[in-house]
């Protein structure tokens, strides 16, 4: 079925560090979203992606849709201590499927 | 005001219990979700409700009942809780074909 795989599982940071991890996928997304949640929290949505080669930036965040539309990238640049958190990509196959999620990434960032 | 908000936040009880968590939200969206994130943190989606109808229904197991009596509220009631069942459950909603979820803050149950 529908799989993500991301990578890496954790990292283990110093602040002001920059951060890239990307998510994977067998098949093509026509949407990557990247969602990050808060301990005790709910995922909140951080970047959505529409096209194959877009790059969009959130503040420190920039996220982009992998050309062959099987991978997405997020970096954070200078990390900061509330960037801790669980970092998840998703995606629905076409635009009327499911959002399934990614296993997540873990971020930990030392101060 | 919080956007998507249940109740209640933890819950513990029984193996053979009958319990139910509620779910709000007031975005005005018009679809809303049930998701289970177990121990390892995996998000996997249980249910999909539109203006009420029931669109995405995952292979949950049948002891596990979401009722939807509007737009804006999606209950989901589980009987005869096991041990396996102990998770977060987030409630999120989105307008239709919007992927930008918003979350509630989850509800963790946990079953001894």
């Amino acid at each position: 079925g529908q799989q993500l795989n991301q990578s890496p599982q954790s990292m283990f940071i110093q602040e002001g560090e920059d951060v890239s991890m990307n998510c994977t996928s067998s098949s093509i997304f026509n949407t990557w979203l990247w969602y990050k949640q808060d301990p005790g929290e709910g995922p909140v949505l951080l970047i959505a992606l529409y096209k194959a080669g877009e790059l969009t930036s959130n503040g420190r965040l920039t996220a982009q849709f992998g050309i062959t539309r099987k991978d997405s990238f997020l970096n954070i640049s200078a990390s900061i201590p509330s960037d801790v958190g669980i970092y998840f990509c998703a995606g629905p196959k076409t635009s009327y499927d499911k959002v399934i999620f990614g296993p997540g990434t873990s971020l930990s960032v030392i101060p | 005001d919080t956007a998507v908000s249940q109740t209640p936040k933890y819950l513990v009880t029984q193996m053979g219990n009958d319990k139910s968590i509620k779910c709000e939200q007031n975005l005005g969206h018009d679809t809303m979700y049930w998701y289970k994130q177990d121990s390892k943190k995996f998000l996997k989606i249980m249910f999909s409700y539109n203006n009420k109808e029931l669109i995405i229904n995952e292979t949950v197991p049948n002891r596990f009942s979401p009722k939807s009596p509007d737009k804006a509220h999606l209950n989901l009631h589980i009987n005869s809780l096991e041990l396996g069942d102990s998770a977060v459950y987030f409630c999120a909603s989105s307008q239709a074909r919007s992927y930008g979820y918003t979350f509630g803050s989850g509800t963790r149950l946990t079953v001894v």
